[in-house]
């Protein structure tokens, strides 16, 4: 089955810095990465995603960049705001065209003003 | 659409009694996931449904786990009987999966925080 490995598990910023977390993963057939936002006593939710035919996608303060080759992807938020603290978790289907996320242990991410 | 929909959001319970969560998944979505989150060990998959038909349940750690769909519209997860070590946050969530033109975005539930004693 696949194996993703998410790091680092908290990271503290100050507002208007940037943050990065990075996931890698076993299976080379995976082709979807999203990552979830969880912020406390919540549900995750879906805030980006990412598919094995681009290298990069942007959605306004987020981005996501992929290396298959490697096998490992990476969550970007520039210009870090109090609401951006939350936890943040990568994940990747079992496989091409698999229905099952595999999700990573989640990154605390602290937001200081 | 409400959204996925579960119930009890909060159980305690002995070690022994048996437990019951129940889902409601998104109209028109054909894939069911339950989840276990702890601190531990995240975010676990236990089973997943399609179509009503459990494809993967690897990941139901013990047989005093089991789950059902009976149809598209509502799912259980039983516990039975349950232990201390079961504590924990369970979702539900739904998906229209990765067919053509669908994002396989998971939609999550609110959760049920179960506390065994």
């Amino acid at each position: 089955g696949e194996n993703v490995e998410q790091h680092p598990s908290t990271l503290s910023v100050q507002e208007g810095d940037s943050a990065v977390i990075k996931c890698t993963y076993s299976d080379s057939a995976s082709n979807y990465f999203p990552w979830y936002k969880q912020e406390l006593g919540k549900r995750p939710q879906l805030i980006i995603d990412i598919r094995s035919n681009v290298g990069e996608k942007k959605d306004q303060r987020i981005a996501v960049t992929l290396n298959k080759t490697a096998k490992h992807f990476s969550l970007h938020i520039t210009e870090t705001q109090p609401e951006d603290s939350a936890v943040y978790f990568c994940a990747a289907p079992s496989g091409a065209g698999s229905y099952q996320l595999t999700f990573g242990k989640g990154t605390k991410l602290s937001v200081i003003p | 659409d409400a959204g996925v929909i579960q119930s009890p959001r909060h159980e305690v319970t002995e070690m022994g009694q048996e437990v019951t969560l129940r889902c409601k998944p998104i109209s028109g979505h054909n894939s069911l996931f339950w989840y276990r989150q702890t601190m531990m060990r995240g975010l676990e998959l236990l089973i997943y449904f399609n179509n009503n038909v459990p494809i993967d349940d690897s990941g139901m750690p013990e047989d005093r786990f089991s789950a059902k769909m009976p149809n598209a519209s509502f799912s259980t997860l039983k516990i039975q009987p349950s232990e201390p070590r079961d504590s924990a946050v369970y979702f539900c969530a739904s998906s229209l999966g990765l067919l053509a033109g669908n994002t396989g975005e998971l939609f999550f539930g609110e959760g049920s925080r179960l506390t065994v004693l």
